[in-house]
């Protein structure tokens, strides 16, 4: 079964300053997609990035970016110039291409982003 | 495309009561997956249907039933509530790719409070 570890509960960053989310993952599959999900505290989930496992080229979105290590098995967000609104959870997710199993989630981390 | 939507968004049952949960997928999207999220358990898993068809079940007693309608709308039911069912319940939809699904779009969720 995927796993889905995210080792940092809380982090904190000052406003424009640029912060690194950890996740990693294991599987014996060789072809899913990651997700970055952000919940602010309005609860509304939202889609923040996304990676297929085949693709050797890290997502980017925004200030939003990845550093995509399949090796390692390591997915890690980075955030630049942060903004106030970017506080809320995050929760990495790892997602096989079988279909067959659903969307794994970590157990997420508190981003705080102090003016 | 208006996103996910999700009825009602706030409701407060007793225990034993039953509650039905709806959720309405974005425009082209055939996949709804369902998730329970705590403070305590994070994002866990219930079920997703697709075309009308549960393809995914997670660990939840027998109490917890969906469906999905043909216009892939999809309701949840709980029955015989418990305490513990207290929870912030997310819909997600999707489009799927032949058998695998893409990224999940989620609703605002429903916060039901049992007491």
């Amino acid at each position: 079964a995927q796993t889905v570890t995210q080792s940092q509960p809380e982090m904190s960053v000052q406003e424009a300053e640029t912060v690194t989310l950890s996740c990693t993952y294991d599987t014996s599959e060789n072809n899913y997609y990651l997700f970055w999900y952000k919940q602010p505290p309005s609860r509304q989930m939202i889609l923040v990035i996304r990676q297929e496992a085949y693709k050797q080229q890290n997502a980017t979105e925004n200030r939003f970016s990845v550093n995509f290590q399949k090796a390692a098995k390591s997915f890690s967000l980075k955030i630049s110039d942060s903004q106030l609104g970017d506080t809320a959870m995050y929760f990495c997710a790892f997602l096989d291409f079988s279909g067959n199993t659903p969307l794994v989630f970590g157990k997420g981390t508190r981003l705080s982003v102090i003016a | 495309k208006a996103g996910v939507t999700q009825t009602p968004r706030y409701l407060i049952k007793t225990r034993g009561q039953q509650v039905t949960l709806s959720c309405s997928p974005i425009s082209g999207h055939r996949s709804v997956s369902w998730y329970q999220q705590t403070p305590g358990q994070g994002l866990q898993f219930l079920f997703e249907y697709f075309s009308e068809t549960q393809r995914n079940k997670g660990n939840f007693p027998g109490r917890f039933s969906g469906r999905q309608f043909s216009n892939s709308r999809s309701e949840m039911n709980v029955s015989t509530l418990e305490l513990g069912d207290s929870a912030l319940y997310l819909c997600a939809s999707s489009l799927v790719d032949s058998i695998r699904p893409l990224a999940q779009y989620f609703g605002p969720g429903t916060r039901l409070l049992v007491l």
